[in-house]
């Protein structure tokens, strides 16, 4: 089965430093979305790409946040610098168009000290 | 605003049981719905996809219905079982007036117990 790629799975840090996380969307989608979820908030859509392209990321802190697709195989969401209200659990989806849905990742579950 | 409710937020039933959960969406426009199961500590599984063409989707013992001119979808789970148990998400894929683009909301979910 044809999967989505998060890494890593688990990742801790301490407050202030700079954290990277990446998605390998399934071969062929050109839709990737970014999601956080957290058990006050559920999941909140932080950006969205379409043929590499950001569509929306008004989600997404912009002082601290940013999102990127540097290639078709690649979406990457980084925090600097990370604070401990950024822990959450990131998701990345990825699907072909509008209509066929979309399938996500297993998640980077991010815990900030 | 493009807002996806899910009632009730939890529910506890006795194994055998059928039952329905629940999701409104704000806005008609809209490509599709999808329903997801998240257990514990994992990912988003995807259930069912109905189109906004169509009224209702099936798989097994699971039947989504999707109302999209008052704003509801129903996700129906005949037979209940144990291993039922996990988080059920509604994803509304809204149509946004710029560009073809999309929006994705997902409620808060609701969180089933099915009980031996």
């Amino acid at each position: 089965d044809a999967r989505v790629t998060q890494t890593p799975r688990h990742k801790v840090t301490e407050m202030g430093q700079e954290v990277t996380m990446r998605c390998q969307p399934i071969l062929g989608h050109n839709t990737v979305f970014w999601y956080r979820q957290t058990m006050m908030q559920g999941l909140e859509l932080l950006a969205y790409f379409r043929n590499r392209a950001p569509l929306d990321d008004s989600g997404m802190p912009k002082d601290r946040f940013s999102a990127e697709m540097p290639d078709a195989t690649l979406a990457t969401l980084k925090i600097q610098p990370s604070e401990p209200r950024d822990s959450a659990v990131y998701f990345c989806a990825s699907g072909l168009v509008a209509r066929y849905g979309y399938t996500f990742g297993s998640g980077t579950r991010l815990t900030v000290v | 605003k493009q807002e996806v409710t899910q009632i009730p937020a939890a529910l506890s039933v006795p194994e055998g049981e059928n039952l329905v959960l629940n999701c409104s969406f704000t806005d008609s426009a809209i490509y599709n719905l999808q329903w997801f199961r998240q257990d514990p500590g994992k990912g988003l599984t995807s259930l069912l996809l109905i189109q906004s063409s169509q009224r209702e989707q099936t798989s097994g013992r699971l039947n989504a219905s999707l109302d999209k001119s008052s704003g509801r979808s129903t996700l129906y789970i005949a037979a209940s079982q144990p291993g039922d148990s996990a988080t059920y998400l509604c994803a509304v894929s809204f149509r946004l007036t710029q560009g073809g683009s999309e929006k994705l909301v997902f409620g808060k979910g609701t969180k089933l117990t099915v009980n031996p």
